[in-house]
């Protein structure tokens, strides 16, 4: 069974703090994404990677950015936090031949910025 | 664009009723992928079913069933005889090429809570 690891589950950080979310997969995907849930919009695509060092934006990109150095690892990076980024966020992989491939999801990071 | 619209919010039902979850998408492509999710409570997305555009027969797993439509652009879900273990956050997702490489990026539904009373 695929395995998507995340760092946290629950996370208090205060505004414009820098903000690491961690996200390790254990099956060798190369796709990886980031979402972030929200009630009543679903999840949103954040960024998402289909390569080591690759990435590319999804549809709410501003104020995050994402690091890819290892297959296996895809960082989100909150560069100054702020309290509209207060969420729920999601980590998924796939693999590379992504049309029609399920995602495989993490259990999810509750962010709270205060 | 693609777009994936789930109008029910919140479903609340009793157990043993049946309950059919509504999606609707929209795309450009002729080749699509559609996907079910259930979110319990734990947090973690289940893949629950995929069908490709191309393969309208309906299809049934145990107690789940879902119908798809491409006349109507719709992939609904059915729970039959539903348990308090249904309680879930349900999700309808849309996987296209969005007019080139799309990677496998999901666009997903608003979501349906549903809540089973004993």
């Amino acid at each position: 069974d695929v395995k998507v690891t995340q760092s946290s589950r629950y996370l208090v950080k205060r505004t414009g703090e820098k903000v690491f979310l961690e996200c390790v997969q254990d099956m060798d995907h190369e796709n990886m994404f980031w979402y972030r849930q929200d009630p009543g919009l679903g999840l949103r695509l954040i960024y998402f990677s289909y390569d080591v060092k690759m990435k590319e934006k999804g549809d709410i990109p501003e104020g995050y950015s994402v690091s890819r150095e290892k297959k296996e690892r895809f960082s989100l990076i909150l560069e100054s936090a702020s309290t509209n980024q207060t969420s729920m966020y999601l980590c998924a992989s796939s693999l590379l031949s992504g049309l029609g491939r399920p995602q495989h999801f993490g259990d999810g990071t509750r962010l709270s910025i205060l | 664009a693609q777009k994936v619209t789930q109008a029910q919010t919140e479903i609340s039902v009793v157990e043993k009723e049946d309950v059919t979850l509504d999606c609707v998408y929209e795309t450009r492509d002729t080749t699509y992928y559609l996907f079910w999710y259930k979110q319990p409570p734990s947090g973690e997305l289940v893949f629950l079913i995929r069908r490709n555009s191309f393969d309208e027969q309906n299809e049934i797993s145990g107690r789940y069933s879902w119908n798809f439509q491409k006349s109507t652009s719709s992939f609904n879900f059915t729970i039959t005889a539903s348990q308090v273990v249904d309680s879930a956050v349900y999700f309808c997702a849309l996987s296209d090429n969005a007019g080139g490489t799309s990677y496998g990026k999901l666009t997903f539904g608003q979501g349906t809570i549903l809540t089973v009373h004993p």
